[in-house]
């Protein structure tokens, strides 16, 4: 199954860019996904991107996919308070553990 | 359309006891899959249901099961409640495309159980 690694913590300044990193195992996904769950919530999905793009931008969020090194990485651009959360990268349904996420701490 | 709901929200059992906890998936979709989440262990995957059958099973005791009905509304039972069951249990649905390599999955709100 997969496994993804992120970091556990991040902290940023409000407006800053923030830049949350993910490595997987299995390169067969067809897409991966990022996703965020505030306190108490469950995961709400935020984006996704297809394993033969490169990057894939919406509104705040840009997502850079680099196949070779099995490297994901989710960039939000003017992070606000409201970011702060825990976010996951996941491969589709039925693959294995998300891992930790990393908690993005947004300070005003 | 709805988005998975998930009831109860909150309960609280005490050890030994049995749980049922119920996830009606979004409209339409026939995969259903349940997670862990603990602080010290992140979200871990439990079991996928696809058309009342387990699909896919991740690394739990037997006294963690599951079933899906043919309305695709399913279940999660924990027998015999121990402490570390506490957490946050979360289900998805999915369209449960063949392959599951494109399978993107909706999250419920979970359902917060406490075992005292």
């Amino acid at each position: 199954g997969e496994d993804v690694e992120q970091s556990l913590f991040l902290s940023v300044r409000e407006g800053d860019s923030s830049v949350i990193n993910c490595t997987y195992t299995d390169s067969s996904s067809t897409y991966l996904y990022w996703y965020k769950q505030e306190p108490g919530a469950g995961l709400q999905l935020l984006t996704y991107i297809f394993s033969n793009m490169d990057m894939k931008q919406d509104q705040r969020l840009t997502v850079l996919l680099n196949k070779k090194d099995k490297h994901l990485s989710l960039r939000i651009a003017d992070t606000q308070t409201g970011d702060s959360a825990i976010y996951f990268c996941a491969p589709p349904a039925g693959k294995s553990t998300f891992g930790d996420g990393t908690t993005l701490t947004v300070k005003p | 359309k709805a988005g998975v709901t998930q009831t109860p929200r909150y309960l609280i059992k005490t050890r030994g006891q049995q749980v049922t906890l119920s996830c009606s998936p979004i409209s339409g979709h026939r995969s259903v899959s349940w997670y862990q989440q603990t602080p010290g262990q992140g979200l871990q995957f439990l079991f996928e249901y696809f058309s009342e059958t387990q699909r896919n099973k991740g690394n739990f005791p037997g006294r963690f099961s599951g079933r899906q009905f043919s309305n695709s509304r399913s279940e999660m039972n924990v027998s015999t409640l121990e402490l570390g069951d506490s957490a946050l249990y979360l289900c998805a649905s999915s369209e449960g495309l063949a392959g599951g390599d494109t399978d993107t999955q909706y999250f419920g709100p979970g359902t917060r159980l406490t075992v005292l």
